[in-house]
């Protein structure tokens, strides 16, 4: 299994951005990375994969390395409402199962 | 509102005991996922079924067994209960069960166990 590597915990203020790193070093190239994030009490909400390109959507934007061996999810300005924890792993060709680890608790300063 | 439905939100029961938890898919998904979240251990990958076949299996312990049925809700069977099985129980479905396809969870079942 591909193996991921998240800080545990990330502080931002309201309304800057937000870079929440990840390694996946032993990614294959068939795998998607994924990013998911949980708030209080929810379950689990997908927030955006890609395969190589770097990708944009309504929630945010996700920078892939070259080499794919990492990539950073962009929250352009953070909101209270963005506090989370914030799951990342690669899936799909290879990888089978999505298997989320433990993610990176974001808090946000108001 | 992510479109699946889990019941019961809230169980408590006695060790010993067994309990079914129940997954409504989002409509048109055909491959059900489900994950325990405790606290120690974070979100566990269970069972994955599609179509109502079981297609993967994670870390699931015996006692405990999973079906999908024709309309394609699913339901957890949760047998012999312990303390440790308390936790967080969260259904998940996607179209096709490609694992480059994104999930859609519920909201989750709460179980305590007693």
């Amino acid at each position: 299994d591909a193996k991921t590597t998240q800080p545990n915990s990330m502080e931002s203020n309201e309304e800057e951005p937000v870079h929440l790193p990840c390694n996946h070093s032993t990614i294959s190239g068939t795998d998607y990375i994924h990013w998911y994030r949980q708030l209080p009490s929810q379950g689990p909400e997908y927030v955006i994969h890609g395969l190589t390109s770097n990708v944009n959507n309504r929630m945010a934007s996700l920078a892939i390395a070259e080499d794919r061996k990492s990539s950073t999810l962009i929250l352009h300005r953070a909101t209270l409402r963005d506090a989370a924890v914030y799951y990342c792993f690669p899936s799909g060709g290879s990888q089978g199962n999505l298997i989320f680890g433990k993610g990176t608790k974001l808090s946000v300063k108001p | 509102d992510s479109g699946v439905t889990q019941t019961p939100k809230h169980l408590i029961t006695a060790t010993g005991q067994r309990v079914t938890l129940r997954c409504s898919p989002r409509s048109g998904d055909l491959s059900v996922y489900w994950y325990q979240q405790s606290l120690d251990q974070g979100l566990q990958f269970l069972i994955q079924y599609y179509n109502g076949e079981e297609r993967a299996k994670g870390n699931i312990l015996e006692r405990f067994s999973a079906q999908q049925f024709p309309d394609l809700h699913s339901e957890l069977n949760l047998s012999s209960l312990e303390l440790g099985d308390s936790a967080l129980y969260f259904c998940a479905s996607n179209s096709q069960g490609a694992y480059n396809s994104p999930l859609h969870f519920g909201n989750g079942t709460r179980l305590t166990v007693t």
